[in-house]
């Protein structure tokens, strides 16, 4: 089984909500990522979490705040988002993250922003 | 740090065969990948190659790697409908953590 879920699957917010995204996996993965998908564009690498730390935040605005709260979980809590954070957002997990490991994708979660 | 280029569209009869190119910077990436995403989905992984071969085939799917060159093509053979979709090819270059650098992405579409 190589699947990775997400919810919701569409989100529509306005600039002064909080929401939060979820992702799980139960292959046993130890790494995993959330990604950001403009429209026509390819995925750009958020976060990283590794062994249920924070290993890599790639410059991310702090109105994003990741969390995994145990090694099938990761969120993605949302605050103060802006019209330009509409995207689709993907989860993936991988067995590690300082290897070759493949990285496998969720359905993602399309959010608009107000 | 690496770059990936794709060209951005690819039309192609069904039953025919399609060739989707990519070309990268960096010579040191260890494995590269293709990953399929169909409309309004996530990513899919297809198929990806290690660095030290030059070919692979899987069913349909057949991935030629150029190190020289620094290009990569996925050939999908006897293409079908269920075959469009946008094709990202992913280099993943050497050390640090498991960071994926994406193509643009060629979308596929196929007719009858």
């Amino acid at each position: 089984d190589t699947e990775v879920t997400q919810t919701p699957k569409h989100l529509v917010m306005g600039m002064t909500n909080k929401k939060s995204l979820k992702c799980e996996q139960h292959m046993g993965h130890r790494a995993m990522y959330w990604y950001k998908q403009k429209a026509k564009k390819p995925p750009e690498l958020m976060f990283v979490y590794s062994y249920e730390k924070l290993s890599i935040n790639e410059s991310v605005p702090s109105r994003f705040s990741p969390e995994c709260p145990n090694s099938s979980l990761l969120n993605l809590h949302l605050h103060a988002l802006q019209p330009e954070d509409s995207a689709l957002y993907l989860c993936a997990s991988s067995q590690d993250w300082g290897s070759t490991d493949t990285q496998y994708f969720g359905p993602g979660t399309r959010l608009t922003v107000l | 740090g690496e770059d990936v280029e794709q060209s951005l569209f690819l039309s192609v009869r069904e039953g025919d065969s399609s060739v989707i190119n990519c070309t990268y910077t960096d010579s040191s990436s260890t494995y590269l990948y293709w990953y399929k995403q169909e409309p309004g989905a996530g990513l899919q992984l297809l198929t990806y190659i290690f660095s030290n071969m030059d070919m692979k085939q899987d069913q349909r799917l057949t991935v030629l790697l150029n190190k020289k060159d620094k290009h990569l093509s996925l050939r999908i053979a006897d293409t079908q409908t269920g075959d469009s979709a946008i094709y990202f090819c992913a280099p993943r270059p050497p050390g640090g953590y498991n960071k994926l650098i994406f193509g643009a992405g060629t979308r596929l579409a196929v007719h009858p």
